[in-house]
């Protein structure tokens, strides 16, 4: 199983909704990652887990809240969202913590309203 | 701050061209550069590069790392309308990974 598998692959919610987006992988990967994309824009690093611990939070909001209940799984727990921060969720892992290749989920696209 | 740059930015080309495509990086503690694909979703993975000056290949595509200039170039010979893909370079350092910006390939037959 080399898949990175990430649910819901669609949400809209509103401001004040809380709701969660989840990410699993079986690959016996170490490092997991969320990432947020806009459109036509690279990727960008909001939190790393290594070995179940965080180990990088690249400033993001506190609305954003990342929890690592075990090796396998990733949630990103959204909460008093703004507009702006409609985008794509991209979870993705490594084998090798952060420094080797990136397995992508298909990513979660989020609309707030 | 980690920096990381590609150029072009965007490139259209047609059916048979080969490309060149560029990124430069200013990384805190390097340790790789990988190149990633990524058409409608998800980024999938090309290349990983640790040491300088050794090309990797995968069919029609091959990619180098200068350590020393610090840059990558990821060729592409006899392009396809398949090759047509935003091409993402990531330089990672100790505990972080960098995107660049992007080069948006566009292949016309």
């Amino acid at each position: 199983d080399t898949e990175v598998t990430q649910t819901p692959k669609h949400l809209v919610m509103g401001m004040t909704n809380k709701k969660s987006l989840k990410c699993e992988q079986h690959m016996g990967h170490r490092a997991m990652y969320w990432y947020k994309q806009k459109a036509k824009k690279p990727p960008e690093l909001m939190f790393v887990y290594s070995y179940e611990k965080l180990s990088i939070n690249e400033s993001v909001p506190s609305r954003f809240s990342p929890e690592c209940p075990n090796s396998s799984l990733l949630n990103l727990h959204l909460h008093a969202l703004q507009p702006e921060d409609s985008a794509l969720y991209l979870c993705a892992s490594s084998q090798e913590g952060v420094q080797g290749e990136l397995f992508f989920g298909e990513g979660s696209r989020l609309t707030v309203l | 701050e980690d920096k990381v740059v590609q150029s072009p930015l965007s490139l259209v080309v047609h059916e048979g061209d080969t490309v060149t495509l560029n990124c430069s990086y200013e990384v805190t503690n390097f340790r790789s550069l990988l190149w990633y694909k990524q058409e409608k979703k998800a980024p999938t993975f090309l290349f990983m590069l640790t040491s300088s000056g050794i090309e990797k290949k995968s069919g029609r595509l091959s990619s180098i790392l200068d350590k020393k200039e610090l840059f990558s170039i990821l060729n592409i010979t006899a392009t396809q309308t398949g090759d047509s893909a935003v091409y993402l370079c990531d330089a990672g350092g100790y505990q972080k990974v960098t995107f660049g910006t992007g080069t948006k390939l566009q292949v016309i037959p």
